[in-house]
């Protein structure tokens, strides 16, 4: 089966830096997203890890770990507008060769003044 | 505009009618994806097209669904009979082939409600 965990809800400050984790069980793992979700809204790419290391986007970096199956998103220099739902998406190689990708259940942040 | 667009954006429909949903993907995408998602939860994967071939369908996705892509543009998704239990939000998602890391591109969503 897949499992992707991160935490339901987090708080942070204006200006402040934030790390959301997401934790993995998957077999077929072929690389992972990161989506922003606005209330209401679709989800929005942020940043794609296939390799371990580090990606940086801007005030957005995205880590892996394949042989901890652990990733992260860091959010710096934070603003009232990314309070938002983050959500770590793993891509599964299936038995059909087709690429699906498995989402958690969000990481709601709420970005306080 | 040229993202991922959903057509209608919210649909209220007593139980037991028939409703039918339309995704138009960015046009040069070949790939495009049947989400649904309900509140706190992620999206879930329902189907997947590549060009107007059904290729994947998830166990999720009942006899009472039905999608189609007849010309490998735009897509339907048909839900007969509704239950109260199908009220989510479905989310429609399209990637192109061969671009790297192959992010979907998501559309706004039409969110059901059966009464």
């Amino acid at each position: 089966g897949q499992n992707i965990d991160q935490p339901t809800e987090m708080t942070a400050t204006e200006g402040a830096i934030v790390q959301i984790n997401c934790t993995y069980q998957t077999s077929g793992f072929n690389g992972l997203f990161w989506y922003q979700q606005h209330a209401g809204e679709a989800p929005t790419f942020l940043s794609y890890n296939v390799l371990d290391g580090l990606e940086e986007k801007g005030r957005f970096s995205s880590f892996l770990s394949r042989s901890k199956g652990y990733s992260y998103l860091l959010l710096k220099e934070l603003q009232m507008k990314d309070s938002a739902s983050y959500l770590c998406a793993v891509r599964v190689l299936m038995n059909t060769g087709f690429q699906k990708l498995v989402f958690g259940t969000g990481t709601r942040l709420l970005v306080s003044p | 505009d040229t993202g991922v667009s959903q057509d209608p954006r919210h649909k209220i429909t007593k139980r037991g009618q028939n409703v039918t949903f339309r995704c138009d993907p960015i046009s040069e995408h070949n790939r495009l994806y049947w989400y649904r998602q309900t509140l706190g939860q992620g999206p879930e994967f329902l189907t997947y097209f590549q060009n107007e071939a059904q290729l994947e369908k998830s166990r999720l996705l009942s006899d009472r669904f039905s999608a189609e892509r007849p010309k490998g543009s735009f897509s339907t998704l048909e839900i007969q009979r509704t239950e109260q239990g199908d009220s989510a939000m479905y989310l429609c998602a399209s990637s192109l082939k061969g671009l790297a890391g192959g992010e979907q591109f998501f559309g706004p969503g039409t969110r059901l409600t059966v009464l």
